[in-house]
């Protein structure tokens, strides 16, 4: 299984400003995730990032508000950017299982963003 | 939008007790997964049952899925404390590698 490390844990950040997450996977993967799980509810894609292409934002997401780098094969960063109250919420990045069920992904532990 | 319902949003059990938790989604699927969430962390992958699969074990953990009612049920059977946690479902649809996931049930597991 691949072992999934975020920077920050957590963050409390003032309105206005941006923070980049970042995401470091201990195996070469393909598809990283990130997720947004704001609180008390469920996870919501915010977009798909292969290596050597731009990421695939869902519907309700943009790129000038969550940009997503991916430089190489084990690592991505999230940026949240012009942050309001309303961006308060755990961030999670996840990669595909390649060893079993690729329909499987394997979830980093999260960054805890308040936004005052 | 959120493909998977989970009911019930809450429950409470003590030890020793089985825990049911049932998922609903809307669209067909090539699979369902469950997930498990400790106090807000990252998630932890639990099973997987395939479209034309009706019953999957992994040792305390039975899993069914019914696609004619679109439905899935998650037991856990002789609870611990330790099984204390958010529990999700998620699907995902054609060749898609994304998963759209349910709304949850928080377990909590009184020692």
């Amino acid at each position: 299984s691949a072992v999934i490390s975020q920077k920050p844990s957590r963050d409390i950040c003032q309105r206005g400003t941006s923070l980049t997450i970042q995401c470091q996977v201990d195996s070469q993967v393909t598809m990283m995730f990130w997720y947004r799980q704001q609180p008390g509810q469920s996870l919501t894609l915010i977009a798909t990032a292969n290596q050597g292409s731009e990421a695939t934002y869902e519907s309700g997401f943009v790129i000038d508000k969550f940009p997503i780098s991916r430089p190489n094969l084990t690592f991505s960063t999230l940026t949240v950017s012009n942050m309001s109250p309303e961006d308060s919420s755990i961030y999670l990045c996840s990669v595909e299982d390649l060893v079993g069920h690729r329909e499987t992904q394997y979830f980093g532990p999260g960054t805890r963003l308040l936004v005052l | 939008s959120q493909q998977g319902e989970e009911d019930p949003q809450a429950l409470s059990i003590q030890e020793g007790e089985n825990a049911t938790m049932n998922c609903s989604y809307k669209t067909s699927i090539n699979n369902l997964q469950w997930y498990r969430q400790n106090s807000g962390r990252g998630l932890v992958h639990l099973i997987l049952i395939r479209s034309n699969e009706r019953e999957k074990h992994s040792g305390r953990l039975r899993v069914t899925l019914d696609t004619s009612k679109k439905s899935s049920s998650l037991l856990i059977t002789a609870s611990r404390a330790a099984d204390t946690a958010s529990y999700f479902c998620a699907t995902a649809q054609g060749g898609s590698e994304k998963l759209v996931f349910g709304k949850g049930t928080k377990l909590t597991v009184n020692p």
